[in-house]
């Protein structure tokens, strides 16, 4: 069983440039969500995609905005980088959306450096 | 709103003591509520969870939480620590809107030392 990947591992971006981050879900998971993690901080909750669909969104502006395609790997797209985007951006995958006890599964993070 | 709050941005103890990792919920609901392990330079990986049924939850790593509602509280227990539980640990909560999705809700964490 493959687990969940993330690409790439470290990027260096400058303030107002664009980012994509991509996520290859595990296997049989077809829901994605996504997470940034500052550093000390907990993760917080970025969106979810299902179905190809956006499922669920958390306090993020629309800069943040994702894709999920019909294998259900994601990608997750920042527009006009700030400083405060540098984090650790970790995407997690589960089997069924909506159902708030499926455990999500954590790839291990694309650091994102915006200089 | 959720919340989660974990008392102790670092605990220390010695290798074989008891390890206790503090967090208390708040949800308007009643909650799902997880524990998440991360080592350096890696992703979350699950310690265990709750969603309903017996209160005291038994997860990998001879680790194990109570769910006490009376006190909203989720605290993670492991009897003897050993020197490779050495990591950064996250109390998270879901289960708000009760439809739709809603991701997890983490505290800020706690960062567990073992002494030797």
């Amino acid at each position: 069983e493959t687990g969940v990947t993330q690409s790439p591992t470290h990027l260096i971006k400058t303030r107002g440039q664009q980012v994509t981050l991509r996520c290859s879900s595990q296997s049989g998971h077809n829901t994605v969500s996504w997470y940034q993690q500052a550093l000390g901080q907990g993760p917080q909750f970025i969106f979810q995609y299902y179905r190809e669909e956006e499922n669920g969104r958390g306090n993020f502006p629309p800069r943040f905005s994702g894709l999920q395609f019909p294998n259900y790997s994601s990608e997750l797209n920042v527009n006009a980088l700030e400083l405060d985007d540098s984090a650790l951006y970790l995407c997690a995958s589960s089997s069924r959306a909506g159902r708030s006890t499926d455990t999500q599964y954590f790839g291990p993070g694309t650091r994102l450096t915006v200089l | 709103a959720q919340s989660v709050t974990q008392l102790g941005s670092h605990v220390s103890v010695s290798e074989g003591a008891l390890v206790l990792l503090r967090c208390n919920y708040s949800s308007s609901v009643p909650p799902y509520l997880f524990w998440y392990v991360q080592y350096p330079n890696q992703g979350l990986q699950l310690l265990l969870k709750y969603t309903t049924g017996a209160t005291l939850v038994k997860g990998i790593n001879g680790f194990e939480a109570e769910f006490k509602k009376s006190e909203t509280s989720f605290h993670l227990t492991k009897p003897s620590a050993h020197m490779s539980d050495a990591a950064e640990y996250f109390c998270a909560v879901s289960g708000g809107s009760g439809g739709g999705a809603d991701g997890l809700t983490f505290g800020k964490g706690t960062h567990l030392i073992i002494q030797p």
